[in-house]
């Protein structure tokens, strides 16, 4: 069975923080996603990944980097965390465009 | 540039009814598929059934069917026979680039399920 697993359910970090949110997953799916979901916003596109060492900006990329050194692996980078990045955060693989997207669990991040 | 409206915030029906989740999306590609995903309390999201846009059959996946009128550019879930497990927030999705699976999502639903 598919999984995509995320490092952290729960995460509180501090203003000014480097924060790093690790995705893994077992299906070697070339696309990676990461969104973030608030309250009446639904989800929206971070920053998605089509191969190793490949990324495109999403939709609300600013103050977020990502890594993908390795196909299974999917990281989320808040250079300096601020308080308005606090959110739920949620990875998400897919094999191609007609694939549904498998998600992990998510990070609910907090930044006091 | 893509959109995806679900216009119900939250949705009530009784256990064993049936209950349709609206969804409208816009959109000038050719080309696009339609997924509907389940968010229970939990967290996960849960793929639930997938329309393209050249399928000329409504898809089905057990209790749950995909209204779906391109010229109306809507594309609703139908539950069938209402379960308390069903109680979660449904998302509407459409996917606009066809190699990686790019998507847009709607604001959610919250459909609650009464005994």
């Amino acid at each position: 069975d598919v999984k995509v697993t995320q490092s952290s359910r729960y995460l509180v970090k501090r203003t000014g923080e480097k924060v790093f949110l690790e995705c893994v997953q077992d299906m070697d799916h070339e696309n990676m996603f990461w969104y973030r979901q608030d309250p009446g916003l639904g989800l929206r596109l971070i920053y998605f990944s089509y191969d190793v060492k490949m990324k495109e900006k999403g939709d609300i990329p600013e103050g977020y980097s990502v890594s993908r050194e390795k196909k299974e692996r999917f990281s989320l980078i808040l250079e300096s965390a601020s308080t308005n990045q606090t959110s739920m955060y949620l990875c998400a693989t897919s094999w191609d465009g007609n694939q549904p997207q498998h998600f992990g669990d998510g990070t609910r991040l907090s930044i006091l | 540039a893509q959109k995806i409206t679900q216009t119900q915030p939250g949705m009530f029906v009784q256990e064993k009814e049936a209950v349709t989740l609206d969804c409208t999306y816009d959109t000038s590609d050719q080309s696009y598929g339609l997924f509907w995903y389940k968010q229970p309390s939990s967290g996960e999201m849960i793929f639930l059934i997938y329309q393209g846009s050249y399928d000329e059959q409504n898809a089905t996946e057990g209790r749950y069917s995909l209204n779906f009128q391109k010229a109306r550019k809507s594309a609703n879930l139908v539950i069938s026979a209402s379960q308390l497990g069903d109680s979660a927030m449904y998302f509407c999705a459409m996917r606009y680039d066809t190699n990686a699976g790019k998507s847009t999502f709607g604001d959610g639903t919250t459909l609650t399920v009464k005994p």
